[in-house]
């Protein structure tokens, strides 16, 4: 399964929303989780399950989609997310990365 | 706490064989699917392998399958991942992480490793 993200990269302004889009090649359910990744650091798991947010993620990150298509939404942005955000689908085995959005506040 | 502590930064060259090595603490390491996953220099992730500690069930990206082994030893809560003949390709960054949930099933990975830097040069 191919994951393919969009934009590669997006620059966006403190405060302001941020929609990075994930498309699967074929559907993987509500099989899908958002990393982020900072330099020099392992990446961070923010949702899985399409929606849900992994323990002491801020309430400002949100994910939504199932089937082929997904969102993560960044609602006010802050300084500490500039990063670059991966999807993973975790449908079937092998899992596969996207090829990550670079997030420039 | 729950942690995944990885060997050191390693330096090879063409044709040498390695290892490296993934130390689980603070959770039952057998229980969880730990994985490997890639990332070369200035380049995205990728998946390249899993295994169950507990049984030693091994899956492995189609990409690596022949060209990596990935093990594990339950009684010291340490998985591994080996190459018999590195290439210089094969330098990068490798990850190794734990999935979210306990047993069977294909999860996310929510505890990861620092990674180890594989550099391989003549």
């Amino acid at each position: 399964i191919v994951m393919t993200q969009s934009p590669a990269t997006l620059s966006l302004s403190r405060g302001e929303r941020a929609t990075l889009s994930c498309r699967a090649s074929q559907s993987v359910s509500s099989n899908l989780a958002w990393y982020q990744q900072k330099p020099g650091q392992a990446p961070r798991l923010l949702i899985y399950g399409a929606s849900s947010r992994d323990s002491g993620i801020p309430a400002r990150f949100s994910g939504s989609g199932s089937g082929a298509e997904f969102t993560l939404t960044i609602s006010s942005l802050q300084s500490e997310d500039s990063a670059i955000y991966y999807c993973q689908h975790y449908s079937i085995w092998p899992s596969t990365f996207g090829q990550g959005t670079k997030l420039e506040i | 706490e729950e942690q995944l502590v990885q060997s050191g930064a390693e330096v090879k060259k063409p044709g040498e064989s390695l290892k490296i090595s993934c130390e689980g603490f603070g959770f039952s390491f057998s229980s969880y699917w730990i994985a490997w996953v890639r990332q070369m220099p200035g380049k995205g992730l990728e998946w390249m392998g899993i295994i169950y500690p507990a049984d030693s069930d091994t899956k492995y990206g189609p990409p690596f399958e022949g060209h990596v082994s990935i093990s594990a030893d339950k009684s010291t809560s340490t998985a591994y991942m080996q190459w018999n003949s590195l290439k210089a390709s094969d330098t990068a960054i490798y990850y190794c992480a734990r999935q979210i949930k306990v047993g069977g099933g294909n999860w996310p990975f929510d505890l990861w490793g620092r990674g180890t830097l594989v550099t391989v040069s003549s």
